[in-house]
């Protein structure tokens, strides 16, 4: 079966610092990816999708980026962080480019920008 | 891409059927109807998904009537687990598609 994995679960750093978020998918191969961040309370707001190494989409200009090295993993990174930034971030995965895609989301990291 | 509307709140009891109803009155031909329940601090989970008439899995049962202008999410004799956030999504049945997620429904349930 397939699973997803993010990590840190959670993560504090302060503003300017630079961010590193991972996010791995196991038990599948070339999956879509895809980055959100959800403000409390609040909706989720798609970030980046890749559909391929090295394919990224942008879909919210901001001082994130997003990298994928590797099939099945996934980085979400600054260069230095703002208070802005702080919020829920949920790495998720679909299959299958041709029919309907079914989005399966990780465990989410919360990020506190102090 | 479909906007939808869907209740920001709502509340009911152990035992009692709930419908959650969702506006998406420019949905397209080719658009399909998902929803998904996130607990707090938790990534969303999917839980039904259909394009047309009347959909049933063992968690929910998703009814679009003819025109596709809106759905009704219906979980049958709830709990207080079922206390989450709901959201409808509306998205094309195409590859690598963006799903746009709306503020969703609060769903409480009281003993």
């Amino acid at each position: 079966s397939q699973t997803i994995h993010q990590w840190p679960a959670t993560l504090v750093q302060p503003v300017g610092s630079p961010l590193s978020l991972e996010c791995t998918v196991e038990g599948t191969s070339n999956p879509n990816l895809y980055w959100y961040r959800q403000a409390a309370g609040r909706g989720l707001q798609l970030l980046f999708y890749s559909v391929g190494i090295g394919q990224i989409s942008s879909e919210v200009p901001q001082n994130l980026s997003a990298s994928r090295p590797q099939d099945r993993q996934f980085i979400l990174s600054s260069k230095k962080l703002l208070l802005s930034d702080s919020g829920f971030y949920l790495c998720a995965w679909s299959a299958d480019r041709v029919r309907q895609e079914t989005q399966y989301f990780g465990p989410g990291t919360r990020l506190l920008v102090l | 891409l479909a906007k939808t509307t869907q209740p920001i709140s709502m509340d009911s009891y152990e035992g009692q059927e709930v419908n959650i109803t969702c506006s998406h009155n420019n949905i397209a031909t080719n658009d399909y109807i998902t929803w998904y329940q996130q607990f707090p601090s938790q990534g969303p989970r999917f839980i039904i998904q259909g394009y047309k008439t009347k959909v049933t899995n063992e968690v929910a049962s998703l009814f679009i009537p003819a025109d596709r202008k809106s759905s009704t999410l219906s979980l049958p004799r709830v709990s207080l687990s079922d206390t989450a956030v709901y959201y409808c999504l509306v998205r094309p049945y195409s590859s690598a598609s963006k799903i746009i997620f709306g503020s969703g429904t609060r769903l409480s349930i009281r003993p």
